[in-house]
């Protein structure tokens, strides 16, 4: 049971450039989440899922898109890098029984954009 | 809307002293409020979770919460701090009819001293 794995774990981009990060999770989770994290801002959402073929934009969406093509898998795509997305993004999934449970991380992938 | 503040960003204590780190919430009904804890280079982990019942809730790694509605809090504490426990701590909060979601505060990084 590997629970939340990302891939990749690190990447530099150059600005202009595409890339799309992939989110898995075997735990059958309906709900998935992707994160920015930034030196003083905690978490920001960017986009979120309520199941497999469900998308929503969350907190900081430009410049970002997202699928949910299968239920274990939530990928995100920058399609023109731009250096203020250098950040650390997260993907987090969760059981949606009756309310906000427990959310699962993965271990991030940490992006700098030049 | 949903907010939280965790109002200290950094806080140092001695190996063995006893900790706090503060978290205040915004939210109308009643929350379900959670604990995180992220080492340097991980995802986050749950500590702990308040939806209902006994406001006193405990963790994992002797780490314990308290609800308190009157004052919109949820302070974490653990009686004697270990070298382990420097870490980046996040209080969240949810929503039962908000998609899952919950919204972090901007975290309270914790130094412990030998």
């Amino acid at each position: 049971n590997a629970g939340v794995t990302q891939t990749p774990k690190f990447r530099v981009l150059k600005t202009g450039q595409s890339m799309t990060l992939l989110c898995a999770q075997d735990m059958n989770h309906e709900y998935m989440y992707w994160y920015r994290q930034d030196p003083g801002m905690g978490l920001r959402l960017i986009h979120y899922s309520v199941g497999e073929g469900t998308t929503a934009k969350g907190e900081v969406p430009d410049g970002y898109n997202v699928s949910r093509l299968k239920k274990q898998n939530f990928l995100l795509g920058l399609e023109s890098a731009a250096p203020s997305q250098t950040s650390v993004y997260f993907c987090a999934s969760s059981q949606s029984a009756g309310g906000p449970g427990e959310q699962f991380f993965g271990p991030g992938t940490r992006l700098t954009v030049l | 809307a949903q907010s939280v503040t965790q109002p200290d960003i950094h806080i140092t204590v001695s190996e063995g002293a006893s900790l706090e780190l503060r978290c205040n919430y915004s939210y109308g009904a009643t929350p379900y409020l959670f604990w995180y804890v992220q080492s340097p280079g991980q995802g986050l982990q749950l500590l702990l979770k308040y939806f209902s019942g006994d406001t006193l809730v405990q963790g994992i790694k002797g780490f314990e919460a308290e609800f308190k509605r009157s004052q919109s809090s949820f302070n974490l504490r653990k009686p004697s701090v270990h070298w382990s426990d420097a870490a980046e701590y996040f209080c969240a909060v949810g929503a039962r009819t908000n998609a899952g979601k919950s919204t972090f505060g901007d975290g309270t990084t914790l130094t412990v001293k030998p």
